[in-house]
C-alpha cells in the first residue's frame, strides 16, 4: 500500500562522515523531490529530478548530491554532514503534468542526526 | 510564486467547524492555491487545490474570495486526528512549492 517509501527512517551519522538517504515509489511518478525540514520550519526544497534531468535550487549546499538511476529510485547523499544538517529529510513526487494542478505525495521522512 | 501568510497557530474544538485562512495578496492570475497538512512525525500530504470557484473533496473544502487575495480551508468537523501544519501554498506553472510557516492546529477533546 505504501506509495513512497523511505530508508531508514532514522539514521545517526558522524561529523564529516558521508551518508546516504534513499526513497523509492510505487507510483510510476515522473518527478521526484527532495525536501530538508529543520526542526520546527517548513519544509525547503533541495532539488528536484523530472525523469532524468536534475534540477538544484539555487541555495543549495554543494555538499547534497542525489542520483536518480531509474525512475522508482531516488537517493540524496551528503558528502561531509555537518551539525548544521542534522533535520528531516522528505522525499515526494508527482506525475509532473503541470505544476501548478500537481499533486505531491510525501513520504515519512528520514531523521538524519550528526553527531 | 505567490507570497502566502497564515496565522502561526489556531485552536478548535472536537466536532466543531474550523476555517483557516490564507492571505496571498500577490498571487497572479494563474497561481492555484495549495493546502497541504503534516501531521506530527509524517510528511506533508495534499489536502484540497483550487484556482478561482470554490472546492470541495472528502477532506475539506476551500472557499477562495472572488478578489483572489485571500482563501479559507473549512474542515467541517474537526476531529482529534486533524490536529497538524495546515500550509497554503501558492502555485504557478513551472514552479515548485515553496512552502510557509503555516498554522500549527491543535484540536481539543
Amino acid at each position: 500500500d505504501a506509495m513512497v517509501i523511505q530508508n531508514p527512517r532514522y539514521q545517526v551519522t558522524q561529523f564529516g562522515k558521508p551518508v546516504t538517504l534513499s526513497c523509492s515509489q510505487t507510483l510510476n511518478h515522473n518527478v521526484m523531490y527532495w525536501y530538508q525540514q529543520k526542526s520546527s520550519q517548513a519544509p525547503k526544497l533541495l532539488f528536484h529530478y523530472y525523469d532524468k534531468d536534475f534540477n538544484n535550487e539555487a541555495d543549495t549546499p554543494d555538499n547534497f548530491q542525489s542520483r536518480r538511476p531509474n525512475t522508482s529510485f531516488c537517493f540524496l547523499d551528503i558528502r561531509s554532514p555537518g551539525l548544521g544538517d542534522a533535520a528531516m529529510y522528505l522525499c515526494a513526487t508527482s506525475r509532473g503534468g503541470g505544476v501548478s494542478t500537481d499533486t505531491q505525495y510525501f513520504g515519512p521522512g528520514t531523521r538524519l542526526t550528526v553527531l | 510564486d505567490a507570497k502566502t501568510t497564515q496565522p502561526n497557530s489556531m485552536e478548535s474544538n472536537e466536532e466543531e467547524p474550523v476555517h483557516l485562512p490564507c492571505n496571498h495578496s500577490t498571487i497572479s492570475g494563474t497561481d492555484y492555491i495549495h493546502w497541504y497538512r503534516q501531521l506530527p512525525s509524517q510528511g506533508p500530504e495534499y489536502v484540497i487545490h483550487g484556482l478561482t470557484s470554490n472546492v470541495n473533496n472528502r477532506m475539506a473544502s476551500l472557499a477562495i474570495a472572488e478578489d483572489r487575495k485571500s482563501s479559507t480551508l473549512i474542515l467541517h468537523r474537526a476531529t482529534l486526528r486533524d490536529a497538524a501544519v495546515y500550509y497554503c501554498i501558492g502555485v504557478n506553472y513551472g514552479q515548485n512549492f515553496v512552502f510557509g510557516p503555516g498554522t500549527r492546529l491543535s484540536v481539543l477533546p
